[in-house]
């Protein structure tokens, strides 16, 4: 069974706080993403990454920054954090055409 | 913009098949069928994929139309557990991540 897994399902911070999002993968998977997911807008890619310390920016990477240092963790970051980053953030890896993600993280920043 | 189209909800009793309907009419020859399920404040859960051939799995089977513009996903014996909402998705290259959900089918199953 693959298994994505994310360090928090719930986290609240203040505004302009630094905020680490850790997520592993434990099948050896090259491709590893983050998503966010917010009511009518659905799902949108931030940043994603095919090997180590590689990195590609989605479609919403303003804001963030991602570190990949092993094969098998992937980091986001958000350099400081604002109201409007409060949403589920989703790590997700996968293997040829099959996509996995994590249990998600929701985010509240005050 | 999603690339498919799929019923808001529906009903479905327990240990019966659950049939979820989707339309693609304007898929591409190199674009596969994706079904994803996302219960409630969990991640989406990958089910199964295809491209033209039906396709089986332990949790469900995809059964794609010949001209490929719609696909049925069959959830062979419904649980308590499929409540979720289920969706279909189109994809394209392996390179093409941006995964565009859509509002997907709330399908919930009834004891």
């Amino acid at each position: 069974d693959v298994k994505v897994t994310q360090s928090s399902r719930y986290l609240v911070k203040r505004t302009g706080e630094k905020v680490f999002l850790e997520c592993v993968q434990d099948m050896d998977h090259e491709n590893m993403f983050w998503y966010r997911q917010d009511p009518g807008l659905g799902l949108r890619l931030i940043y994603f990454s095919y090997d180590v310390k590689m990195k590609e920016k989605g479609d919403i990477p303003e804001g963030y920054s991602v570190s990949r240092e092993k094969k098998e963790r992937f980091s986001l970051i958000l350099e400081s954090a604002s109201t409007n980053q409060t949403s589920m953030y989703l790590c997700a890896s996968s293997l040829r055409r099959e996509v996995y993600f994590g249990p998600g993280t929701r985010l509240t920043v005050l | 913009d999603a690339k498919t189209t799929q019923p808001p909800s529906m009903d479905c009793a327990e240990g019966r098949a659950a049939n979820l309907p989707c339309n693609h009419s304007t898929i591409s020859g190199n674009e596969y069928v994706y079904w994803y399920r996302q219960i409630h404040s969990q991640g989406p859960q990958y089910i199964i994929h295809g491209l033209k051939n039906n396709e089986t799995n332990e949790m469900a089977s995809l059964i794609i139309t010949e001209d490929r513009k719609s696909s049925t996903l069959i959830l062979p014996h419904a649980t308590l557990r499929d409540t979720a909402v289920y969706y279909c998705i189109v994809r394209g290259t392996l390179n093409d991540y941006k995964l565009s959900f859509g509002a997907g089918t709330t399908v919930t199953v009834r004891a």
